[in-house]
């Protein structure tokens, strides 16, 4: 299994240049998170996902949209990238609300906004 | 939402040193798990522990949910263990997990 992957792990833009993000699980999990890691602070809650074709906003979804349109895929889209977004952005998959509901995360992407 | 308390929010050691880290979380939760980032950014799972306790090696925790807190153990530490441990807490109702805004070990030879 390669668990969580995140698709790139590095990328620059431009201000005001769109771009997507792939996080993609092969462990069926119902759940999938999109989190943003700023210096010196914990991660904040972008968009989430409860199952395939649904999404629903997290604590800082301003400037980011989502889609689940395969079960495994949860993508992130920037369509006019800003400074304030540059980040490391995380995704991460559980299992649905069971008692073994562990959060497993990727190796996250490096974004910078020039 | 939750609010998840960590402390201290820096902590230098000298390896071999023990150290306990707290996370305070302040409504009932049903999963709590344990993270460490490592310095290159990797997130790595340590313990799930929505209640009791568990060692893993050098490491256990112990979380008393009645009490709304929780507590990693690190013994005998190593240069390897520096990094950033982050609590984070779910409540089935709220869909999401809370993550507390962590704790920076560094570890000295």
């Amino acid at each position: 299994n390669a668990g969580v992957t995140q698709t790139p792990k590095f990328r620059v833009l431009k201000t005001g240049q769109s771009m997507t993000l792939l996080c993609a699980q092969d462990m069926n999990h119902e759940y999938m998170y999109w989190y943003r890691q700023d210096p010196g602070m914990g991660l904040r809650l972008i968009h989430y996902s409860v199952g395939e074709g649904t999404t629903a906003k997290g604590e800082v979804p301003d400037g980011y949209n989502v889609s689940r349109l395969k079960k495994q895929n949860f993508l992130l889209g920037l369509e006019s990238a800003a400074p304030s977004q540059t980040s490391v952005y995380f995704c991460a998959s559980s299992t649905r609300g069971g008692p073994t509901d562990e959060q497993y995360f990727g190796p996250g992407t490096r974004l910078t906004v020039t | 939402g939750i609010q998840v308390e960590q402390s201290p929010p820096d902590l230098i050691l000298q390896e071999g040193a023990n150290s306990t880290l707290r996370c305070n979380f302040s409504d009932s939760v049903n999963n709590l798990q344990w993270f460490h980032q490592n310095p290159w950014g990797q997130l790595i799972n340590l313990f799930y522990i929505p209640s009791g306790t568990k060692q893993n090696g050098r490491l256990s925790a112990t979380t008393v949910a009645t009490e709304r807190y929780s507590l990693l153990y690190i013994s005998s530490s190593q240069t390897t263990d520096s990094g950033v441990y982050f609590c984070a807490v779910h409540r089935y109702n709220f869909n999401k997990f809370y993550f507390g805004s962590g704790t920076k070990l560094n570890v000295k030879p």
